[in-house]
């Protein structure tokens, strides 16, 4: 059973950093791309940011673009999302996502964590 | 960037009716690199179709997508009660992988 299980989520104050992780297990993580996705509250669906599955390609939305880190551990079976100088609108459930496929199947999604909650406010 | 916009906001429908959900992207998309998911409340939006018109595993018959280029829609034939949710569709051949504002189905 594919499983994605994200933490790291928190209250964190505007400027602040937080490191998201996103542990990985029942399917062969190191042939996946990976992706996080966003959901403000009561908003809909923003892509974060996506990764290819040796990591040497990173793709982010300009919203996040210099200030978002994407990464992942095929070791570890975990991907991570580490946020720098974090704003109130970064507000909302961070979801983990397994690509598809290969190639531009990479970036549909078919099994998705059931999200960790950031917070930005001071 | 393609931006996704989906009609209507909010679909008041009955059990057994007919549902027709609108996506159209500013600009064509990729060879049909468009995705529909399912989201019920608390829970992790589900994969229903991709490529425009294909099932992904375990989705039910009733459920359909068609269109190309701009304009994309989902059709649920005859709407069962586990049904009523936020519907948001996505492209997937540009990078950002944009989703739609969604369109939630209640229960008329």
């Amino acid at each position: 059973e594919v499983q994605l299980v994200e933490s790291g989520g928190g209250l964190v104050q505007p400027g602040g950093s937080l490191r998201l992780s996103c542990a990985a297990s029942g399917f062969t993580f190191s042939n996946s791309a990976m992706t996080w996705v966003r959901q403000a509250p009561g908003k809909g669906l923003e892509w974060v940011s996506g990764i290819s599955v040796s990591g040497g390609s990173t793709y982010y939305a300009d919203s996040v673009k210099g200030r978002f880190t994407i990464s992942r551990d095929n070791s570890k079976n975990t991907l991570y999302l580490q946020m720098n100088s974090l704003r109130a609108e970064d507000t909302a459930i961070y979801y983990c996502a397994k690509g598809y496929g290969s190639g531009f199947y990479r970036w549909l999604f078919d099994y998705w964590g059931q999200g960790t909650l950031v917070t930005v406010s001071s | 960037e393609i931006v996704l916009t989906q009609s209507p906001g909010t679909l008041s429908l009955s059990p057994g009716e007919r549902a027709t959900l609108s996506c159209r992207a500013s600009q064509s998309v990729s060879s049909n690199y468009l995705a529909w998911y399912q989201q019920k409340p608390g829970q992790a939006p589900r994969l229903l179709m991709y490529g425009a018109s294909s099932r992904a595993t375990g989705i039910p018959d009733r459920f359909s997508g068609s269109g190309s280029g701009t304009d994309f829609t989902l059709t649920i034939s005859r709407l069962e009660p586990e049904d009523f949710a936020v519907y948001y569709c996505q492209q997937y051949g540009n990078s950002p992988y944009s989703f739609g504002q969604g369109t939630k189905l209640e229960i008329k």
